[in-house]
C-alpha cells in the first residue's frame, strides 16, 4: 500500500542553519503531498502542500519540491528560528476519498 | 477560521472503562476523522465519517467504535479501555469538495489508561 517515510529525528540546530528534513513516499497513483507542523501542545496544521509533479509548496520561508522522479518531498528552510520548534509530518493523499497517510513525524529543535 | 475542538485535553482512565472522546467542528465540514498518535509512529487513522451516521474503518480500528449522530460531531468510544490505548488522540475535518484534501485538526486529547 501508499506509505511516507521521514527522517528520524529529533533534528536540533542552531539559528539561523538551513533545514531539510527528508520524505519519500510509495504510492500507485499521483498523490497529492502534504507538509504539516505541530507547535507544542497544539494539534496539527497545513504548512504547505503540492498537487502535481515539480509542483513548489511555499510558506513562511519553507519550501518543498514535489518530485515525481525520486518520489520525494523534502522540506527546507534557509534559515530557522527558535519559533520553528515543532514535530513536522509529511503525508499523501491516497486519492481514495480525502484520507490521508503520515509520515511518523520529524522532531525539530531550534537553539538560540 | 475553522475550529475543532476535542471535549478534553488530558483524560486518565481506568482499564475496562468506557471512554468517550467528542470533536466537533463548526465549518459544515463532511468529512471528520480520528487518528491516534504515537512517538515514532507519526498519525495512525482509527475511522472517519463522510456523512452523517457513515463510518469507515481505518488502519487501527480495533477495540474503538465511532459515531456521527450529527454532521458537526463525531465521537470515538473506547468499549473497554486498556493500557495499550494509552495515546494522544487527533481529531480533524476536512470538506469533500476541498480538492487540495486539507484537514484542519483538533488541539487533541492525551488520554492515560491505568
Amino acid at each position: 500500500g501508499d506509505s511516507v517515510t521521514q527522517m528520524e529525528g529529533p533534528v536540533t540546530l542552531s539559528e539561523e542553519a538551513f533545514l531539510t528534513i527528508n520524505c519519500t513516499y510509495t504510492a500507485t497513483g499521483y498523490p497529492s503531498l502534504f507538509w504539516y507542523v505541530q507547535y507544542p501542545g497544539e494539534g496539527l496544521q497545513l504548512l504547505l502542500k503540492a498537487t502535481k509533479a515539480d509542483d513548489k509548496g511555499s510558506n513562511k520561508g519553507f519550501e518543498a519540491t514535489y518530485r515525481k522522479e525520486t518520489t520525494s518531498f523534502h522540506l527546507e528552510k534557509g534559515s530557522v528560528q527558535v519559533s520553528d520548534s515543532a514535530v513536522y509530518f509529511c503525508a499523501l493523499d491516497d486519492n481514495q476519498g480525502g484520507k490521508l497517510i503520515f509520515g511518523q513525524g520529524t522532531e525539530l529543535s531550534v537553539k538560540p | 477560521d475553522v475550529k475543532v475542538t476535542q471535549s478534553s485535553r488530558y483524560l486518565v482512565k481506568r482499564t475496562g472503562e468506557k471512554v468517550f472522546l467528542e470533536c466537533v467542528q463548526d465549518m459544515d465540514h463532511e468529512n471528520m476523522f480520528w487518528y491516534r498518535q504515537d512517538p515514532g509512529l507519526g498519525l495512525r487513522l482509527i475511522y472517519f465519517s463522510y456523512d452523517v451516521k457513515m463510518k469507515e474503518k481505518g488502519d487501527i480500528p480495533e477495540g474503538y467504535s465511532v459515531s456521527r449522530e450529527k454532521k458537526e460531531r463525531f465521537s470515538l468510544i473506547l468499549e473497554s479501555a486498556s493500557t495499550n490505548q494509552t495515546s494522544m488522540y487527533l481529531c480533524a475535518s476536512s470538506l469533500i469538495a476541498d480538492s487540495y484534501n486539507e484537514q484542519f485538526f483538533g488541539p487533541g486529547t492525551r488520554l492515560t489508561v491505568l
